[in-house]
Parts: C-alpha cells; sequence; structure tokens
C-alpha cells in the first residue's frame, strides 16, 4: 500500500539555521503531497502542498518540490525561527478511490535562541 | 477553506464511558473523515464517513467501538465506546476542499 517514511527526530536547530527535513513516498499511481504543521498544544494546519511532479510549494518561508525520479518531496527553510518549533507531518493522497491522507510518523524540530 | 469545529475540545473520562465528539463545518461537503493520534505518534484513519451511507472502517477500527453518524453534509459524530486508557488520543475530523484535506482543531481526549 501507500507509504510515507519522515526522517526520524528530533531535529535540534540554532536560530537562523538551514533546515531540511526528509519525506519520501511509495504510492500505486501519482498521489498530491503535502507538508502538514502541528505546533505544541494546536490542531494539524496545511503548511504546504504539490499536486504533480516538479510542482514547488511554498509558505513562510518554508518550500518542498515534489520529486518524481526519487519520489521525494523534502521541507527545507534557510533560516528557522524559534516560533518554528513544531512537529512536521508529509502526506500523501490519491486523487482517486481512498482520499484519506497517509501521512508520514511526524518530525520534531527544535529551535534554539 | 471550510471552516471546522469540534466539541468539547477535551475531555478527561473514566474507563467504561463514552464520549461522542461531535464536528460542525460551516460548508456542504460529501465526505469527511475521523483520525486518531496518540500521544507522540502520527495520525491515523479510523474511518471515512459520508453523507447518507454507512461509515467506511480501517482495519482495526471497528463501528461497536467508534460508532459513527452522518446525518447532514455539515455536521458528523464519533463516539468512543466503553473507553480505556488506550484510548487516551486526539481526535481530529477533516474533509477535503479541492485537492487539500483540512482538520479540525482536535478534542484531546484522556481515560483515566
Amino acid at each position: 500500500g501507500d507509504s510515507v517514511t519522515q526522517m526520524e527526530g528530533p531535529v535540534t536547530l540554532s536560530e537562523e539555521a538551514f533546515l531540511t527535513i526528509n519525506c519520501t513516498y511509495t504510492a500505486t499511481g501519482y498521489p498530491s503531497l503535502f507538508w502538514y504543521v502541528q505546533y505544541p498544544g494546536e490542531g494539524l494546519q496545511l503548511l504546504l502542498k504539490a499536486t504533480k511532479a516538479d510542482d514547488k510549494g511554498s509558505n513562510k518561508g518554508f518550500e518542498a518540490t515534489y520529486r518524481k525520479e526519487t519520489t521525494s518531496f523534502h521541507l527545507e527553510k534557510g533560516s528557522v525561527q524559534v516560533s518554528d518549533s513544531a512537529v512536521y507531518f508529509c502526506a500523501l493522497v490519491m486523487d482517486t478511490g481512498r482520499r484519506a491522507l497517509t501521512f508520514g510518523s511526524g518530525t520534531r524540530l527544535q529551535v534554539q535562541p | 477553506s471550510a471552516v471546522i469545529s469540534q466539541k468539547p475540545s477535551r475531555d478527561i473520562c473514566q474507563r467504561g464511558t463514552s464520549l461522542t465528539i461531535q464536528c460542525q463545518v460551516d460548508s456542504q461537503v460529501t465526505m469527511m473523515f475521523w483520525y486518531r493520534q496518540q500521544p507522540g505518534q502520527s495520525l491515523t484513519l479510523i474511518a471515512t464517513a459520508n453523507q447518507g451511507s454507512e461509515a467506511t472502517y480501517e482495519s482495526g477500527f471497528v463501528i461497536d467501538k467508534f460508532p459513527i453518524s452522518r446525518p447532514n453534509l455539515t455536521f458528523s459524530t464519533l463516539t468512543v465506546s466503553n473507553m480505556s486508557p488506550e484510548d487516551s488520543s486526539i481526535y481530529l475530523c477533516s474533509l477535503i476542499g479541492g485537492k487539500t484535506q483540512y482538520f479540525g482543531p482536535g478534542t484531546r481526549l484522556l481515560v483515566l
């Protein structure tokens, strides 16, 4: 079945450091890909998405590019802030059939001042 | 994007009791989902709830334990029945808007 694999956390960075959180997927087709963020004590928010190969999703300084050849959707940010401390989830959904999201295990990011 | 609200936002319950979680959406949607997030874990789909039909449950989840109602296109309920401490989780409803899935704020449940 479909699956998403994320790098294990926690990831601890200093403020203004470069961030990469790796995400790879397995799917029987061409899914749409998402990054969701969960801040401490809060619900799940959509961070960015990409619906086809080579699309780049971006939001709040975060970026991720849909790479079909490597089945990857790595999340990057050039300069993290303390307020970016959260858990980040990579997810996919197929456009037909089962429309529910398949999530990765989540990666906790801790940014220190 | 749709506005999704859930009630209650959190609750502490005794084992053996049941809790019904409500999910209200400000627009009509055909397909809604219920997810569970156990402490420190990712999200797991419980069931898909379409208006006018029985909910479709994922492997490991059964209707007797998690009955779902979907009386109209803007509302759904999930009941967690005969609770045990292992049911302590965040329960989230969600819906699809375009190609994007949006989530409610979640219900934080602690079972003692």
